[in-house]
């Protein structure tokens, strides 16, 4: 079991936005805003989409956005596309003897 | 450029110890607030991160798998090594190496650069 909960799946149609949630505790998502997110297409190697709760790296398009509330953050993609078919994970800064926990993660169907 | 490769054996018994060598270019792991880490992800399950070792060679470990997980540098090698004791069937995964992000300004906790990854089999 991951320390982090997150849906198993998700989906939605090309153009439209959907959400990703991420529920952790006050040790973890609640205690930090420290939340990343990662794109897993399959087959290659994880990348980052988010860091810091909301903030994009460069070249990560700004149809990918990030929010927390309390022990929740969620991934929002907007203007689905069939390229944003992938896995999504979660991962939270859990404290210096911890350093960071992932979620289960949510495979994203676009349909 | 910044990239990052895996090697390692492809296959192990279970009992025996997993070595797995991260080695990296673009970037150096002196410069100050550097860290590299290693993850894994068992097929089909969730990734789950592993170990960390910082610029200055203070290193942080998963709670759950502290008592088997040994990280090293070379840095001269730009590389990094993971070792894993008593590993397991279950400990079967594809094994990452990453770098730590280094954006201004932010918290740096989490994983900006990615290997491909390496799957590691455990089975007699």
């Amino acid at each position: 079991q991951s320390a982090l909960t997150q849906p198993r799946s998700v989906s939605g149609s090309p153009g439209q936005s959907v959400t990703i949630s991420c529920t952790g505790t006050s040790s973890d998502v609640g205690g930090y805003n420290f939340v990343s997110w990662y794109q897993r297409h399959p087959g290659k190697a994880p990348q980052l989409v988010i860091y810091d709760v909301s903030e994009r790296p460069s070249g990560v398009p700004d149809r990918f956005s990030g929010s927390k509330s309390g022990n929740t953050a969620s991934l929002t993609i907007s203007g689905l596309q069939a390229g944003d078919e992938a896995d999504y994970y979660c991962c939270s800064y859990a404290g210096n003897y911890n350093f960071v926990v992932f979620g289960g993660g949510t495979r994203l169907t676009v349909l | 450029q910044i990239t990052l490769k895996e090697s390692g054996p492809t296959l192990v018994k279970p009992t025996q110890t997993l070595t797995l060598t991260c080695t990296f270019s673009g970037f150096s792991l002196d410069a100050s607030g550097m860290a590299v880490g290693w993850i894994r992800q068992p097929p089909g399950k969730a990734l789950e991160w592993l170990a960390l070792i910082y610029w200055d060679g203070d290193n942080r470990y998963s709670p759950s798998l502290r008592s088997r997980l040994t990280i090293t540098k070379d840095t001269p090698k730009n590389q990094v090594v993971l070792t894993m004791t008593n590993m397991d069937p279950v400990d079967t995964a594809t094994y990452y190496c990453a770098r730590r992000g280094t954006y201004h300004g932010s918290s740096g906790y989490f994983f900006e650069y990615w290997g491909q990854g390496t799957l590691v089999t455990v089975s007699s």
